[in-house]
């Protein structure tokens, strides 16, 4: 069983819309990853928080904005989304820093934007 | 060239059969590699771990080579339950940052 946690599931939402994707993970990992994964393409990193700070933004646009209230969450807020958005967001998380670190992944939210 | 090269397939396979898969990646200071699997519409789960030269784990062996630059990763007696893609992922030689394959698909037939 994956033990990080993702919700919802399933999201669709208006290009107007404001929501929020969540993410939790239960191992006293200390790195957190938001991904997108387009159907039949590999995962593209989106953000890296390491001790709750945000350390890496692979340039993606404000309209995706990330959060870390602590070191076991994760949030991914949307605002004003386009279609091509539509998406499967991943959430990882990995122990430390470092180039060892294994990523752990939770089930994910499938977006889609109308 | 791309970062991490695998050969997108499918592979059919017979169940019971071995095979094997080959990844290339072009940047030397990458030091840890990873096998993950993802299934249709789920998300990836880490497979193996290879830090040295190869790691075993059951019916799975994944052998890297240095100096070529290549992972490969062997399945043997295979499953009907294999069937999935297969991702070749390389850390990027600083943190965090990992590069992925583009997958190989495996179908294991009866």
């Amino acid at each position: 069983d994956t033990e990080v946690t993702q919700t919802p599931k399933h999201l669709v939402m208006g290009m107007t819309n404001k929501k929020s994707l969540k993410c939790e993970q239960h191992m006293g990992h200390r790195a957190m990853y938001w991904y997108k994964q387009k159907a039949k393409k590999p995962p593209e990193l989106m953000f890296v928080y390491s001790y709750e700070k945000l350390s890496i933004n692979e340039s993606v646009p404000s309209r995706f904005s990330p959060e870390c209230p602590n070191s076991s969450l994760l949030n991914l807020h949307l605002h004003a989304l386009q279609p091509e958005d539509s998406a499967l967001y991943l959430c990882a998380s990995s122990q430390a820093s470092g180039p060892y670190n294994e990523q752990f992944f939770g089930p994910g939210t499938r977006l889609t934007v109308l | 060239r791309k970062e991490v090269e695998q050969d997108p397939g499918p592979f059919n396979v017979p169940e019971g059969a071995t095979v094997a898969f080959n990844c290339t990646y072009s940047n030397s200071a990458s030091q840890s590699f990873f096998w993950y699997r993802q299934d249709c519409r789920k998300e990836p789960k880490l497979l193996m771990s290879v830090y040295s030269s190869g790691n075993e784990d059951g019916r799975f062996t994944a052998q890297l080579n240095r100096a070529s630059q290549y992972i490969s990763l062997l399945i043997r007696d295979s499953k009907l339950s294999d069937s999935a893609t297969y991702l070749c992922v390389v850390n990027k030689g600083s943190n965090y940052q990992l590069i992925w394959g583009a997958g190989t698909k495996l179908i294991i037939k009866p």
